[in-house]
């Protein structure tokens, strides 16, 4: 199976700073197949970036998504507060699907 | 509007098997896979298994395969997960989520979560 590796951990950053997150896989991801969700304490993950680079329906523009093959990254422009939470890649190339770690995202 | 309701919360022995109902309304059902996630408290995501709610067709995540069965009934466009051979590192949050079958997109609808315990 494909194993996600996140980096970092955890990212301590300010409001209206630009956020950059990472995802490795340990082989290339099929058709580029891999999705970002943000998920808050008690709520359930929201998509935000499917197939590496689009934004899912309602997501701002602030968030993108790049990379392809074993490389990616979602980059938030400029953090509002809203954007502190946890966010997770997932790929959905080949099954059994996999989800990385995730990364906190906190406020410095 | 889509909505995925699932079961409510169940505590099981060690040993157990405990099934979690995905009852799914405001879309087509069988235009969708329905997945299985687990969190347990406090950790990331893991992924369960798929159930093509078209053809049947499932595929479970290599750690559950042998203990764990996902069916679904069309007739009342609602998903089932079973889960055997409980142990205390089964509790976790389940959830059960859509994707759509033929798309490039990915898990864009989730329920609410099943509390599972697992306790002696």
């Amino acid at each position: 199976e494909i194993v996600l590796t996140q980096f970092p951990g955890t990212l301590s950053l300010s409001p209206g700073e630009r956020a950059t997150l990472s995802c490795r896989a340990s082989q290339s991801i099929a058709s580029n197949y891999l999705a970002w969700y943000q998920q808050k304490p008690g709520q359930t993950p929201r998509l935000l970036i499917y197939a590496a680079s689009n934004r899912a329906t309602g997501i701002p523009d602030r968030f993108s998504g790049s990379g392809s093959g074993t490389d990616f990254t979602l980059t938030i422009s400029r953090l509002e507060p809203e954007d502190f939470a946890m966010y997770h890649c997932q790929q959905y190339g080949d099954s059994p699907l996999t989800f990385g770690q995730g990364t906190r995202l906190e406020i410095k | 509007q889509v909505q995925l309701v699932q079961s409510g919360a169940e505590v099981a022995k060690p040993g157990a098997s405990v099934r979690v109902s995905c009852k799914t309304s405001g879309y087509t059902f069988t235009a969708y896979y329905i997945h299985w996630v687990r969190q347990a408290p406090g950790q990331g995501l893991e992924w369960v298994g798929w159930i093509n709610t078209n053809s049947s067709g499932t595929f479970y995540g290599h750690r559950f395969q042998g203990r764990v069965s996902v069916t679904r009934d069309t007739s009342v466009n609602t998903a089932y997960m079973d889960l055997s051979g409980l142990t205390p590192d089964d509790t976790a949050f389940y959830y059960c989520a859509r994707d759509p079958i033929g798309s490039s997109s990915a898990i864009d609808y989730w329920g609410q979560g099943t509390l599972v315990t697992v306790s002696s």
